[in-house]
């Protein structure tokens, strides 16, 4: 079965760039998502890919794709105290009737003024 | 700004109580979704509705009862709850149910059971 793996915890300074990492299990062909979630939220969609794509960007944030190693990482450029928040990568099977999102446990950023 | 609403934002109820909790989207989604959520865990899948019917339960228990009444809209209805059913519950919703399509999740209603 699925599973995404993220380390727990990262802490950065205001203005340096950030970069979180998740490692995933599934052999198929996948939709991997970044979630960000500030207290007391939801969950808000930041961007998504293939698993047939290596990078994408938008504005400050770039998400690259290792397919070998089935390793993903969000890198947040000049990253601001308000970028504090839990980070969940999640993948989904691309199947037509696949319906599981299958969350990582989250990353805590921390951003230090 | 969240495009699926969910009201209330926060609930607390008594366990013989009857609640629901009410979810809305307005981006001609067709798929909608209830997670739960615990303190400092990922969301857990509960329901899913594709097309206005239930499409996946996943082994939830019945006191908590899903009702989709059009495309737009989707409530989860409580019923003799137990104080470990205390969470975050978040609605969610996708132009699919399969495939590419991400889901966009609402803000959530903070339920206490007590």
């Amino acid at each position: 079965g699925e599973d995404v793996e993220q380390s727990l915890f990262l802490s950065v300074r205001e203005g340096d760039s950030s970069v979180i990492n998740c490692t995933y299990t599934d052999s198929s062909s996948t939709y991997l998502y970044w979630y960000k979630q500030e207290p007391g939220a939801g969950l808000q969609l930041l961007t998504y890919i293939f698993s047939n794509m290596d990078m994408k960007q938008d504005q400050r944030l770039t998400v690259l794709l290792n397919k070998k190693d089935k390793h993903l990482s969000l890198r947040i450029a000049d990253t601001q105290t308000g970028d504090s928040a839990i980070y969940f990568c999640a993948e989904k099977d691309s199947g037509a009737g696949s319906y599981q999102l299958t969350f990582g446990k989250g990353t805590k950023l921390s951003v230090i003024p | 700004d969240t495009e699926v609403t969910q009201t209330p934002k926060h609930l607390v109820m008594g366990m013989t109580n009857k609640k629901s909790l009410k979810c809305e989207q307005h981006m001609g989604h067709r798929a909608m979704y209830w997670y739960k959520q615990k303190a400092k865990k990922p969301p857990e899948l509960m329901f899913v509705y594709s097309y206005e019917k239930l499409s996946i339960n996943e082994s939830v228990p019945s006191r908590f009862s899903p009702e989709c009444p059009n495309s737009s809209l989707l409530n989860l209805h409580l019923h003799a709850l137990q104080p470990e059913d205390s969470a975050l519950y978040l609605c969610a919703s996708s132009q699919e149910a399969g495939g590419s399509s991400p889901l966009h999740f609402g803000n959530g209603t903070r339920l206490t059971v007590t």
